[in-house]
């Protein structure tokens, strides 16, 4: 079993729509968690960065972790077609340094105009 | 602004060729990083430089071996190119190796080895 679990998609929504995007983990000494975006043919991007449990706001992009399930998620508000690309989750224990950082394997996502 | 730069962006090797990918970081980056991407694996990290003068082996470095040239340039070079080595590489740099630091990625090398 993977440490990081995500599904791969695709994932098709209309624009406007609210996007829902989900890792589960097994290791729970997990506490850092980001999500990348990577458009395609170029590198991952770092979209957004949470410490331990709760949400985290920034513009129409929020994080949610749960850490009770070992289930993040990243809600995509009033989806537009530049969202495309594929969100990567990732997260590490602490004191681990990057070098620790393990990453899921991508849900790609397509919002049509 | 150039941040994190790789060459070249494709190559394609014969099995048994060596070959090696070059990254160079424009933002005084301490740490930088040897990723592989791989459909159904994600990124997986193949060696890292905490520091300048350092590396360490990541998750997958058998294959493979790097030389951090200066602060600036982190090198990885296949000895021995094998069919199992066709990936998407990508360098990343970070300011510190800590993981609540962001790290930045490179456009990716496409490599495919027949």
């Amino acid at each position: 079993q993977k440490e990081v679990e995500q599904d791969p998609g695709p994932l098709s929504v209309p624009e406007g729509a609210i996007v829902s995007l989900n890792c589960t983990y097994s290791n729970s000494a997990f506490q850092y968690f980001m999500w990348y975006r990577q458009y395609s043919r170029k590198g991952p991007e770092l979209l957004m960065y949470t410490y331990s449990s709760g949400n985290k706001e920034d513009g129409r992009f929020t994080a949610q972790v749960d850490k009770s399930s070992k289930y993040i998620s990243l809600f995509i508000r009033d989806s537009q077609p530049s969202d495309s690309a594929t969100y990567l989750c990732a997260m590490s224990a602490v004191g681990g340094g990057y070098q620790k950082v393990t990453f899921g394997t991508g849900t790609k996502l397509q919002v049509i105009p | 602004n150039a941040g994190v730069t790789q060459t070249p962006k494709f190559q394609v090797l014969k099995t048994g060729q060596s070959m090696t990918l070059q990254c160079a970081q424009d933002m005084n980056h301490n740490s930088m990083y040897w990723y592989r991407q791989d459909p159904g694996m994600g990124l997986r990290l193949i060696y890292y430089s905490a520091s300048e003068g350092t590396t360490d082996k990541g998750e997958v470095p058998n294959g493979y071996n790097v030389s951090r040239l200066n602060k600036r340039e982190f090198s990885l070079r296949l000895e021995s190119a094998a069919p199992s080595q066709t990936s998407v590489y990508f360098c990343a740099s970070s300011f510190t190796g800590e993981v609540n630091t962001e790290a930045f990625f490179g456009q990716g090398t496409r490599l495919t080895v027949v």
